[in-house]
């Protein structure tokens, strides 16, 4: 079973300046995807960047990138210029892309992004 | 125009009653599923429906059980509530397998007394 580990419980960094979340995962699959969400206070859980483990071009968003490192299993997300909307719960999560059918995705345990006026 | 929506947002119960909560996409998403979030904010994947076929069954109680009248709703029912099931619960959609990310809802607070 993948899993897919946070050591990060807790972030904190000054307005405007950059983060990195960081996110490994253990699977023995070479085909899947990778998310990272978004959960602000309201709960609401939000898509902020996606990754294909075939391309090995990062993916970026706007003010989110992420570094995509497969042979480590490694895939970290950088916010540039931190905005106070951006204090939030951060879950990386996995999803296989074989199987049978439609698969769940598997979080990790969370990151609570900080951020300083 | 909500995509997915959960009904109801809040819910308190007592121990042993029978409650549903109720979701409802209109993405024309192939896959629901429902996940738990617990108190130390971790989410679990507990089901998912393809085409009105259930999936993935993980190994929750067979106290919950999913239903889908059809391909734009996936309710949740649980029976005889326990204290350990509150949670927040969400739904979510998908297109085909999922690749291009799921869409939640906002999530059923669920209390258990």
């Amino acid at each position: 079973a993948q899993t897919v580990t946070q050591s990060q419980p807790e972030m904190s960094v000054q307005e405007a300046e950059t983060v990195t979340l960081s996110c490994t995962y253990d699977t023995s699959e070479s085909d899947y995807y990778l998310f990272w969400y978004k959960q602000p206070p309201s709960r609401q859980m939000i898509l902020v960047i996606r990754q294909e483990a075939y391309k090995q071009q990062n993916a970026t968003e706007n003010r989110f990138s992420v570094n995509f490192q497969k042979a480590a299993k490694s895939f970290s997300l950088k916010i540039s210029d931190s905005q106070l909307g951006d204090a939030a719960m951060y879950f990386c999560a996995y999803r296989s892309a074989t199987g049978g059918g439609a698969d769940g995705l598997t979080f990790g345990k969370g990151t609570h992004l900080i951020i300083q006026p | 125009d909500t995509a997915v929506s959960q009904t109801p947002k809040y819910l308190v119960t007592q121990m042993g009653n029978d409650k549903s909560i109720k979701c409802e996409q209109n993405l024309g998403h192939d896959t629901m599923y429902w996940y738990k979030q617990d108190s130390k904010k971790f989410l679990k994947i507990m089901f998912s429906y393809n085409n009105k076929e259930l999936i993935i069954n993980e190994t929750v109680p067979n106290r919950f059980s999913p239903k889908s009248p059809d391909k734009a709703h996936l309710n949740l029912h649980i029976n005889s509530l326990e204290l350990g099931d509150s949670a927040v619960y969400f739904c979510a959609s998908s297109q085909d397998r999922g690749e291009r990310g799921y869409t939640f809802g906002s999530g059923t607070r669920l209390t258990v007394v």
